[in-house]
């Protein structure tokens, strides 16, 4: 019964490669977000979706695609995977702009 | 420069004594401010919510004061236990937006 969820959790791949982030919440949320957290602990938005809609399309490389199938939803693919996206990224939700956001566990991404 | 500056960066405490930690911002209009914890591993938890016109806010051991004319809040841990050592972040809402601007956090550490 978790709220917001992202797999995975961990995920190790070469610089180069394209990967897939999953994110999922069954709070019944219409927005959803991308945050991006550096080894200083530092939280930065990436994306924000409301209804499927791209809302927050922070200064991110293109590199970085976020999909939303339906509310429930929002996958982030990462095209040609460089060192410095080395980071944990966070998935969250909140019911509009909302007074609270939820955020799901975190994947850890390691570029070697 | 980041609009919402946190004090201290780090910070070590006895088990059982009380600490302040210290958020100051330059968002305004601002819509509320949050602090949220978060544990070595995992997504940030809300711990308190206060709009512009709010004072103070407590939850449990942790309780939270708002001054809006100096653009100031702390946030007041009582007799501390192991479970507290985190990272503590304040977040501001701005009045518009979905944005939210998020300190550096503070990561505190609880000894026995």
């Amino acid at each position: 019964d978790t709220a917001v969820s992202q797999t995975p959790k961990y995920l190790v791949t070469q610089m180069g490669n394209d990967k897939s982030i999953k994110c999922e919440q069954n709070l019944g949320h219409d927005t959803m977000y991308w945050y991006k957290q550096d080894s200083k602990k530092f939280l930065k938005i990436m994306f924000s979706y409301n209804n499927k809609e791209l809302i927050i399309n922070e200064t991110v490389p293109n590199r970085f695609s976020p999909k939303s199938p339906d509310k429930a939803h929002l996958n982030l693919h990462i095209n040609s995977l460089e060192l410095g996206d080395s980071a944990v990224y966070f998935c969250a939700s909140s019911q509009g702009r909302g007074i609270e956001q939820f955020f799901g566990p975190g994947t850890r991404l390691t570029v070697l | 420069k980041n609009q919402v500056e946190q004090s201290p960066q780090s910070l070590i405490i006895l088990e059982g004594k009380n600490c302040t930690l210290q958020c100051n911002y330059t968002v305004s209009p601002f819509s509320n401010l949050r602090w949220y914890k978060q544990d070595t591993g995992r997504g940030p938890v809300s711990l308190t919510i206060m709009t512009f016109s709010e004072n103070t806010k407590s939850n449990g051991r942790y309780t939270a004061t708002l001054d809006a004319d100096t653009k100031q809040s702390s946030l007041h841990i009582t007799a501390s236990q192991l479970s507290d050592s985190a990272s503590y972040i304040c977040v501001v809402r701005p009045s518009s937006g979905y944005a939210l601007n998020f300190g550096k956090g503070t990561s505190l550490l609880v000894t026995p």
